[in-house]
């Protein structure tokens, strides 16, 4: 099956600095990215949608300058999580598509981001 | 008209007993449903998924059971394992929308030895 490999899995910050998360499809081409924010005991809450080499696609009510998103190739995509505070703490994890090969949607194992 | 909705919210089944959790949905365009599973501080995992023409689909011990004209569709677990505790969520998708997930609440499953 397809991989989706998400590093790191678990980021502890200073509130005030900047965190990076990457997501890699390891194995197919990943036409288009999915990045969600989980709360505990939640349901996964879409973020944006990043097509490669173009602008993400921003849910509303998520902040575009906040949580920077790059998809600058077919196998990676960034989250950049931008002058972190406490209340950005929170599961996030992202997902990948290559419609060539149908409907499935293929997640990585998330990460973990606390923010002091 | 976009939401999808699980239930239980939790359930306790019995080693070797069935777990059914249910979802239902309203939009008639919805043409691709798939099953995740959720273990905790990992991300999802696609289990089974199931398009509208059928009735029913088995993996293993897993089978989705879809009702077209009721809107319905459930996850059913044949001999439950201690291994299949996690959290599942049901999804509905539909190609006019680039298949962008709308997923259900989420139903924690134990299963007790």
């Amino acid at each position: 099956g397809a991989v989706v490999s998400q590093h790191p899995s678990r980021v502890i910050c200073k509130s005030g600095t900047s965190v990076k998360i990457e997501c890699r499809s390891l194995d197919f081409q990943a036409t288009t990215m999915f990045w969600y924010r989980q709360f505990p005991k939640k349901s996964l809450m879409l973020m944006a949608t990043s097509n490669e080499g173009s602008k993400a696609t921003y849910e509303q009510g998520v902040e575009k300058d906040k949580f920077l998103i790059n998809h600058a190739s077919l196998t990676l995509s960034t989250l950049t999580v931008t002058s972190a505070h406490p209340e950005d703490s929170s599961f996030y994890i992202c997902s990948a598509r290559n419609l060539g090969l149908g409907e499935k949607l293929f997640f990585g194992s998330g990460t973990q981001l606390s923010v002091l | 008209q976009q939401q999808v909705k699980q239930s239980p919210q939790s359930l306790i089944v019995q080693k070797g007993g069935i777990s059914i959790i249910n979802c239902a949905y309203e939009n008639t365009a919805f043409d691709y449903f798939p099953w995740y599973q959720q273990f905790p501080g990992k991300g999802p995992a696609l289990l089974i998924a199931i398009r509208p023409d059928v009735s029913e689909k088995k993996e293993g011990r897993f089978t989705i059971s879809f009702n077209k004209s009721a809107k319905q569709f459930s996850l059913h677990i044949m001999d439950s394992q201690p291994g299949d505790s996690a959290t599942y969520f049901c999804a509905a998708s539909m190609q006019n929308s680039n298949y962008q997930l709308i997923w259900g609440a989420g139903t924690k499953l134990i299963i007790k030895p």
